[in-house]
This record gives C-alpha cells, sequence and structure tokens, in this order.
C-alpha cells in the first residue's frame, strides 16, 4: 500500500481563495518531506523541502509567501496555496524518502 | 546545462522489443539514481534505485549507471502495451547535498501491439 498518503486528491476553486493539501507518511517518520508541482507535459519541479520543527526551504523562484508550507510533526506536512490564480493551476505532488504521494491537481478558475 | 537531461521521445518499440532509456546528468559527484514510471495524470512510482557503476536487475528492468560518463540508463525486457508511460530519471546531486532529487523532463515511451 502507498507509504505516502496526500489529499485532497483534486481542487477546484475560485480565484482569490486560498487552498490546503495535506501530505502524511504512514508507516514512517519523515523529518523532511519535498513538494513539487508539475505542468500538464513537463517534469516536476521542486518548489520547496519541508523540514520538520523549522521553516521551509524555498527553491529559487518560488514565493515563500505564495505557498506557505507547515511541516509541525513528523508525519504531516502540508502546502497551502494563497490567493490561489488561474496560473497556480497545476498538480502538486508531494513526497517523502523516494516515495511520493499520488498527487494533488488543482484547477484555479 | 540542465542538471538532468532525458531525450523527450516518443520511443517507440513493438511489443516484446527491449525498451532503452538513456539519462545524463551534470553534477560529477551525485550519489544516487533513480527511474520512476509516470502515467498520465498520475504521480510517479519508483521502479528502480542505483547507486554503484554497473547493473541492477530487477525483474524486467535492468538500470544501468556509468558515474565516469554520467549517465544511467533503464532497459525494460519484454516491453507490454503496458509499460507505456512517461519514464523519469532522477539525481541526487552533491550540489544539494544529496538531500534533493532532481528530475529530467522524462522520455515518453509508447509499446504498441
Amino acid at each position: 500500500g502507498a507509504v505516502v498518503s496526500q489529499h485532497p486528491s483534486r481542487v477546484i476553486c475560485k480565484s482569490g481563495t486560498s487552498v490546503k493539501i495535506e501530505c502524511r507518511s504512514l508507516d514512517f517518520q519523515a523529518t523532511t518531506m519535498f513538494w513539487y508541482r508539475q505542468f500538464p507535459k513537463q517534469s516536476l519541479m521542486l518548489m520547496a523541502t519541508s523540514n520538520e520543527g523549522s521553516k521551509a526551504t524555498y527553491e529559487q523562484g518560488v514565493e515563500k509567501d505564495k505557498f506557505l508550507i507547515n511541516h509541525a510533526s513528523l508525519t504531516l506536512s502540508t502546502l497551502t496555496v494563497t490567493s490561489a490564480h488561474p496560473e497556480d493551476s497545476s498538480f502538486y505532488i508531494c513526497s517523502a524518502r523516494d516515495e511520493f504521494g499520488s498527487g494533488t491537481q488543482l484547477s484555479v478558475l | 546545462q540542465k542538471e538532468v537531461e532525458q531525450n523527450s521521445g516518443p520511443l517507440s518499440v513493438p511489443e516484446g522489443a527491449i525498451a532503452s532509456l538513456n539519462c545524463t546528468y551534470s553534477d560529477r559527484g551525485s550519489q544516487s539514481f533513480f527511474w520512476y514510471r509516470q502515467y498520465s495524470g498520475k504521480s510517479p512510482e519508483l521502479i528502480m534505485s542505483i547507486y554503484s557503476n554497473g547493473d541492477k536487475e530487477d525483474g524486467r528492468f535492468t538500470a544501468q549507471l556509468n558515474k565516469a560518463s554520467q549517465y544511467v540508463s533503464l532497459l525494460i525486457r519484454d516491453s507490454q502495451p503496458s509499460d507505456s508511460a512517461t519514464y523519469l530519471c532522477a539525481v541526487t546531486p552533491l550540489s544539494s547535498g544529496y538531500n534533493k532529487l532532481i528530475f529530467g523532463a522524462g522520455t515518453r515511451l509508447a509499446v504498441h501491439p
């Protein structure tokens, strides 16, 4: 079974709203998790490294105030897309160790 | 130069043939190498990992690593239509302290009956 669980699998929201995505490690503790974004027919682009108990490390060009990451426990990291706009529509995927969550398809109207 | 490069394809092979997928990387100090399979609309699933030079076999899959030439390949024997997917190569480069997985753009494989 899946060792990394991600919810929700699909979100449709209005422009300007915020969306929270959860990523859980099911049978292990993850001090570090990763968040990726994938646009259609493109590869996975690392957005940020989520560190348990400390601030996330963002990749160049990723706005930390727009993509809020919280890693409050050893099994849960959350990504909040704040004030989402249509250009934020994408497939968001988390990972821990070398396993991936099932992904979240975000569509912003 | 991209950190991880793959031919985007599509690579088209007949059912039963061997599919050969290649990947090169720029950071000579890269430590770990992975092949993932991704079906459209789904997240990647790990197929193989390889850490030392040579071949590593798992069922119909063989990963090959050559650190001197900075390439890693994946062979799929007896290809099946269900193998049709995008194959992503990923490495952990020294430049990231081996903490991050950097992906190539992926090679689309099409296995036709």
